[in-house]
């Protein structure tokens, strides 16, 4: 069966410093990979889609970047982290041409 | 833009008592429609999906949900609520169509049931 995993859980960083929060998938081969933020009060926005290694599609401009150096790998970066940027972030998956998409734990994120 | 507007922010409920939360979502075209759960301390799960045929879904754990294409409503429904559903539940939508990959999701309603 298909596994996500996601780490760090928690992290709390400074206002400027960078960021690296990563997500992998077990169990399937070419996943589609999501980069959701969720707010509290305002649900899950979408942040970055990836439907193959080195194919990122964003979705709202922000502060974050992502890469997918993997088949089942995908990364979120920042290189100065702006307060706003809390939250908590979720990795999900999907095979390639279904709709659902499964989550992982989330990342808790402070930028204090 | 899509939307999806839960109704409720925060429901509470006795134990036994029968569920419904109202989801609904901006016309876009054919839809494939889930309700996702989260469990506290727990990751998002999906609780059911809709993408054709029977209007009327089951989903894990006796829930099920009705899509009713003319009022733009997938509204989940369990007949006899647990302690254990104590959750946030978020309805979402995504449309279907060549590179459509963004599930829309609404703000959440979060479910206390009280034993």
């Amino acid at each position: 069966s298909q596994t996500i995993h996601q780490w760090p859980a928690t992290l709390v960083q400074p206002v400027g410093s960078p960021l690296s929060l990563e997500c992998t998938v077990e169990g399937t081969s070419n996943p589609n990979l999501y980069w959701y933020r969720q707010a509290a009060g305002r649900g899950l926005q979408l942040l970055f889609y990836s439907v193959g290694i080195g194919q990122i599609s964003s979705e709202v401009p922000q502060n974050l970047s992502a890469s997918r150096p993997q088949d089942r790998q995908f990364i979120l970066s920042s290189k100065k982290l702006l307060l706003s940027d809390s939250g908590f972030y979720l990795c999900a998956w999907s095979l390639s041409g279904r709709y659902e998409q499964y989550f992982g734990p989330g990342t808790r994120l402070t930028v204090t | 833009a899509q939307s999806v507007s839960q109704h409720n922010h925060h429901v509470i409920l006795s134990e036994a008592a029968s569920l419904e939360l109202g989801c609904n979502y901006s016309y876009g075209g054919t839809v494939n429609l889930f309700w996702y759960v989260q469990y506290p301390g727990q990751h998002l799960q999906l609780l059911l999906k809709y993408f054709s045929g029977d209007p009327l879904v089951k989903g894990i754990k006796g829930f099920e949900a009705e899509f009713i294409k003319s009022k733009f409503s997938f509204n989940l429904r369990k007949p006899s609520v647990q302690w254990s559903d104590t959750a946030e539940y978020f309805c979402a939508v995504i449309y279907s169509g060549a590179g459509s990959y963004q599930l829309t999701f609404g703000k959440g309603t979060k479910l206390s049931v009280i034993p």
